[in-house]
């Protein structure tokens, strides 16, 4: 079964930082992309950020909103995607997901976590 | 000018069929595949409904479809069920900006 997990969310003042994570299982770690999306409240969905599958090289790529202060990174030891937020903004705040892709058959975010939620305030 | 333009809202009755449109450009719906999600109202998390412009994830049932033209796209939903009522999204990969776009999103009441 698919499955993936995120943790580490929560309040921070704005400039602060905080580091999510997504434990993921079920699926070959390296044949995927992983992205992250989030949502604030009262708002619509916002692609965050993405790190690729082992045949791109794990490269990764921003949205303009958080380049430079948002970075995507991946654990195999421990089957764990990381995304570090720094310089926090209040309009940060939202309920992050890491979700999975295919892109070999063009099926994007297939797969959700549940969503950890950050407050910038 | 890279932005996905979906209506804000739709509504149908019980049974009906209710299209969603969503308006994009040569940079992304053009060039590159659509996907369409679901939000139910709450916590939950969103799910894939269309992949690639007109395929459906096993699970989801055939009364969600959806088709491109040119720049646009659009998802259908025929038999509309109390349960459809969520928000949609599409999405597509932009060249110009180098990132995914999602739609503003459309609220379907039933």
């Amino acid at each position: 079964e698919v499955r993936l997990v995120e943790s580490g969310g929560g309040l921070v003042q704005p400039g602060g930082s905080l580091r999510l994570s997504c434990a993921v299982s079920g699926f070959t770690f390296s044949d995927y992309y992983i992205d992250w999306v989030r949502r604030a409240p009262g708002k619509g969905l916002e692609w965050v950020g993405r790190s690729r599958d082992k045949a791109r090289d794990f490269s990764t790529d921003y949205a303009a909103s958080v380049k430079g202060r948002f970075t995507v990174s991946r654990d195999y030891s421990r089957n764990s995607f990381y995304l570090q937020m720094t310089s926090l903004k209040i309009e940060d705040s939202a309920m992050y997901y890491c979700t999975r892709t295919d892109r070999n058959i063009r099926k994007d975010f297939d797969y959700w976590g549940q969503g950890t939620l950050v407050t910038v305030s | 000018q890279s932005v996905l333009t979906q209506p804000p809202s739709a509504s149908g009755t019980p049974g009906q069929r209710v299209t969603i449109s969503c308006f994009g450009s040569s940079s992304n719906i053009g060039t590159e595949g659509v996907n369409w999600y679901q939000q139910l109202p709450g916590t939950a998390a969103p799910k894939l409904l269309i992949y690639n412009n007109n395929q459906r994830p096993s699970g989801v049932p055939d009364r969600f479809s959806g088709s491109k033209s040119g720049t646009s796209a659009s998802l259908a939903i025929s038999g509309l069920r109390s349960e459809d009522e969520a928000d949609y999204y599409c999405a597509a990969w932009d060249n110009n900006l180098d990132g995914i776009l999602f739609g503003g999103g459309t609220k379907v009441t039933v």
